[in-house]
Formats: structure tokens, sequence, C-alpha cells
């Protein structure tokens, strides 16, 4: 069954640009939809967008223009890249497939100075 | 973007109650709506999708109704794996968005 799993730094500097990568395994990413999704500590979940088969990405617009999500089919994973981050970034991001089903188990990411 | 109203916030209910969620979007979604328990530090997991189509694996005392605006999760009989945070999402529209959760603790 596919396994997803988040990678990069914990920790990134106040207006600095996040970025985190999904390594997809037991199986094609092929013909799937690839989403991100984070969340606060203690708090709710926040859908921040998602790539198609194609790799065509829709954004979640209260990330504005500081979101890039990019897929890499020949290395069957999936970027993430936010930038100008603040505090209010600081959370845990997941990623997940299709309609949210796998999930990876998480990243956190902390960002502070 | 489709606001999610989840009622109520929190709950207490003990082993063997019925417990009912309700997620209430802000305008007609058809029935593009999914659940979501997680349990605390866990990862979110599915349990619903289509509004009333319970995910392979799923316990059968789960089940969810509703279409448009209305929508529930029925759990028939509470059990001690349960007490977890159920989220709705709904997707028929981007941006995606969730309901801001239901958690459900023992009494």
């Amino acid at each position: 069954q596919v396994q997803l799993q988040e990678s990069g730094p914990g920790l990134v500097k106040p207006s600095e640009t996040l970025s985190l990568t999904c390594g997809v395994s037991g199986g094609s990413m092929s013909n799937h939809y690839w989403s991100w999704v984070r969340q606060p500590a203690g708090k709710g979940l926040e859908w921040l967008g998602r790539l198609s088969p194609s790799g065509s990405p829709i954004y979640n617009p209260t990330l504005k223009s500081r979101v890039t999500m990019s897929v890499d089919t020949s290395k069957n994973q999936f970027s993430l890249k936010l930038s100008s981050v603040t505090a209010a970034d600081t959370a845990i991001y997941y990623c997940a497939r299709d309609l949210l089903d796998p999930w990876g188990r998480g990243t956190t990411v902390t960002v502070s100075s | 973007d489709i606001q999610m109203t989840q009622s109520p916030s929190a709950m207490s209910a003990s082993v063997g109650d019925r417990v009912t969620i309700t997620c209430r979007a802000s305008q007609d979604i058809n029935n593009y709506l999914a659940w979501f328990q997680q349990k605390p530090g866990k990862v979110p997991e599915r349990l619903i999708y289509a509004a009333s189509s319970l995910q392979l694996g799923v316990p059968s005392r789960f089940s969810g109704s509703g279409s448009g605006t209305e929508f529930t999760l029925t759990i028939s009989s509470l059990q001690p794996e349960d007490f977890a945070t159920y989220y709705c999402l709904q997707h028929s529209d981007y941006p995606w968005t969730f309901g801001q959760g239901t958690r459900v603790e023992i009494k």
C-alpha cells in the first residue's frame, strides 16, 4: 500500500522559505492528486493546496503568492515551498493523496530566529 | 470560501452512547463531504467520503448522512478507541475547507 513521508528542516527563520518534500512509496504517482495540509499545535486543519496528476497546482488563496507546489515523478516525490514565513506558519505539515487518504506522518516546522 | 461549521465543538459521552456530530456548509456542496478522525498525537484518518460511504476498514458503528448543506456523522455505540477529534471537509469547491473540529471526550 502507498506510504507518504514528509521531510525537511524542522526550524526555519522568519522571512525565509520553508521547503518540504513528500516521498511516495509503495505505489505510482500517476493518476493521483497530491495535497498539503497543516495543523498548528492544538488547532484545526488547514488545506494548503494540491497538485493534479499533470502537476498543475491549486493553492489556498489564504497563502496568496507565498506558496509553490511541484511534483517530481521521477523521484516519486512532491514538494511544498512557503516563502516569507512568520511564526503563524509554525505547524505540523502533512502530505496526503487524492481525497486526503492516506496521509504522511507529518513533520513539525517551527518558525523562529 | 465555503465555511464549514461543526457542532458541538466538544462533547462528553460514555462508552455505549450514540453520538451525533453535525456539519453545516455555508452553501450547497452536494455530497462532496468527508469525515476524518484524529486521535491525540496521531495523523488524521478518513472515515467517510461522499457524505455517507464508509472507508474500507472503518467499523460499521460509524455512519454518515446528509446532502446539500447539512451533514451528520453518527457513532452508534461509542467505544473507548473512538475518543478523538472529528473533522468534516468539503471538497466541492476550492479552497477545500475543514470544519473547526469536534472533540469527543470521556464522560
